[in-house]
C-alpha cells in the first residue's frame, strides 16, 4: 500500500493567486483531513471530511475550502494567497472520522509564497 | 476549547540515558491522546496512542487525568530516536477525529 498521497509535492504561487492540493487516502479509507503546518509549529487542523461530508473546520478563513469525491480523495482550494499561506500542507487520513481513529499521514505538499 | 502544550522546544541526551517527553493537555471532555513522531525526511507517523496501552520502540506514554498529561518515556535513548515528536488530541466522540497538536519537540540523541 502506498499510504496516503499528495500532489504536488512543491509548489509556487504568487500573492493573489489560487492553488488546489490534492490528497489521495489509503485504500479503504473513508475520511479526510488537511492540516496547516507553519515552520517551526505543530500542525493545525483545517478541515475533516467523512463519506464526502464535511466534519468538522478548523480556525481558517473562507479562502479555504475542501470537498471530498465519491473515491474518498480530496481537494483542498486556498483563494486569494498571502504570504501568510506558505506552509506545509499535510493530508490524512482514517477508516472513519470517529475519535479513536488513528490518523495516517502524506508527505505534505510545501506551498511557497511569493 | 482544547489545547495541547510540549514545553520543550528541544531535548538533548545522551544515548543509553533515560528520556521524558512532555505533554499537557486541556479539554472539558474525554480525550484521546496520541503521540506522533517524525524522522528526518519522512513523513509524520503515529508513534503510540493511550487506548492501546502498548510499548512501542521501548517508548510508553501513560494517561494521567488528574495532571492532565501523557508524557512519553524511554528508560535508554538510542540514537536512531532522534526525531521531531508531536502529542496529539483528539475527542473521543464519534464527532470527528480532528487532531490538536502541540509545538512538537526535538529529540537529539548524542552519542
Amino acid at each position: 500500500d502506498a499510504g496516503v498521497t499528495q500532489s504536488p509535492t512543491h509548489l509556487i504561487k504568487t500573492r493573489g493567486q489560487q492553488v488546489t492540493l490534492r490528497c489521495s487516502p489509503i485504500s479503504g479509507h473513508k475520511s479526510v483531513s488537511w492540516y496547516q503546518q507553519v515552520l517551526g509549529q505543530g500542525p493545525q487542523f483545517i478541515f475533516q471530511y467523512y463519506e464526502k461530508e464535511e466534519r468538522g473546520r478548523g480556525n481558517f478563513p473562507d479562502r479555504f475550502s475542501a470537498r471530498q469525491f465519491p473515491n474518498y480523495s480530496s481537494e483542498l482550494n486556498v483563494n486569494a494567497l498571502l504570504l501568510g499561506d506558505s506552509a506545509l500542507y499535510l493530508c490524512a487520513s482514517s477508516l472513519e472520522g470517529a475519535g479513536r481513529q488513528p490518523q495516517h499521514f502524506g508527505d505534505g505538499t510545501r506551498l511557497s509564497i511569493l | 476549547a482544547q489545547r495541547v502544550t510540549q514545553p520543550e522546544k528541544l531535548l538533548s541526551v545522551f544515548k543509553g540515558a533515560p528520556v521524558e517527553l512532555k505533554c499537557n493537555y486541556s479539554y472539558s471532555g474525554s480525550p484521546e491522546l496520541f503521540w506522533y513522531v517524525q524522522y528526518s525526511r519522512q513523513r509524520l507517523q503515529l508513534l503510540l496512542r493511550h487506548i492501546s496501552r502498548e510499548s512501542i520502540k521501548g517508548f510508553t506514554a501513560d494517561l494521567n487525568k488528574g495532571e492532565t498529561s501523557f508524557h512519553l518515556k524511554k528508560p535508554f535513548a538510542q540514537e536512531e530516536d532522534s526525531a521531531m515528536y508531536y502529542c496529539a488530541l483528539s475527542r473521543n466522540n464519534n464527532a470527528g477525529n480532528m487532531l490538536t497538536f502541540g509545538g512538537g519537540t526535538r529529540l537529539m540523541v548524542k552519542p
